[in-house]
């Protein structure tokens, strides 16, 4: 059964660092690429970047480039997304997902349950 | 970047009622478009992927159509479990676009 877990809630203040971690099982983890999205309270949905597993290479929205660092260490099947410096308009829930191309057609086909940042002074 | 245009944003639907939620693409897209549905406190989860194709286990009267720049998503008979927010997303060139979401409400 595929799998992605994520790491808990996360309250932090303005300007520290975090790293929060997404862990695949039950499936190659080399095999697909890893995608984040965030979600503002109360608001949709916004794709972030992709990493894939095997090279380490990565994509960005133009609207997270330099915000965030997405990385995976392969070695534990597991997916990253960092921030040097949080700010306040950080706060959201964000999700990794498994992006899918079987048959040439890619989609997020399988979600972890969400980690939720608030940061605040 | 490729805009997605989602609408209704929110509708009002009873049980029983056929609802249809159109996204429509700044330019042309071929079939690489899905629909996500998310409840309250969850995960998205896939409902539809490559425009039209039924993601495993999810019930048949749920449907997409479309290429190009306009594609529907249909219930076809509204399901008490149905109510929730859909989301497309596309998925043809960087960066990956949502759609702004439809929330559908009981009436």
């Amino acid at each position: 059964e595929v799998q992605l877990v994520q790491s808990g809630v996360e309250v932090k203040k303005p300007g520290e660092s975090l790293k929060i971690s997404c862990k695949g099982s039950g499936y190659r983890f080399t095999s697909d690429w890893i995608g984040w999205v965030r979600q503002m309270p109360g608001k949709g949905l916004e794709w972030m970047g992709l990493i894939n597993p095997g090279d380490s290479d990565t994509r960005y929205s133009p609207s997270f480039q330099g915000q965030v660092t997405v990385s995976v260490d392969k070695s534990i099947t597991t997916a990253y997304l960092l921030w040097n410096s949080l700010k306040a308009s950080d706060t959201a829930i964000y999700y990794c997902a498994r992006y899918d191309c079987t048959g040439g057609s890619c989609s997020f086909d399988f979600w972890g349950q969400g980690t939720l940042v608030t940061v605040s002074s | 970047d490729i805009q997605m245009t989602q609408s209704p944003s929110s509708l009002s639907a009873s049980v029983g009622d056929r609802v249809t939620i159109t996204c429509r693409a700044s330019q042309g897209i071929r079939n690489n478009l899905g629909w996500y549905q998310q409840k309250p406190g969850k995960a998205p989860k896939r409902l539809i992927y490559a425009a039209s194709s039924l993601q495993s286990g999810v019930p048949s009267r749920f449907s997409g159509s479309g290429s190009g720049t306009e594609f529907t998503l249909t219930i076809s008979s509204l399901q008490p479990e149905d109510f929730a927010t859909y989301y497309c997303l596309q998925h043809n060139s960087y960066p990956l676009t949502f759609g702004g979401g439809t929330k559908v409400e009981i009436k």
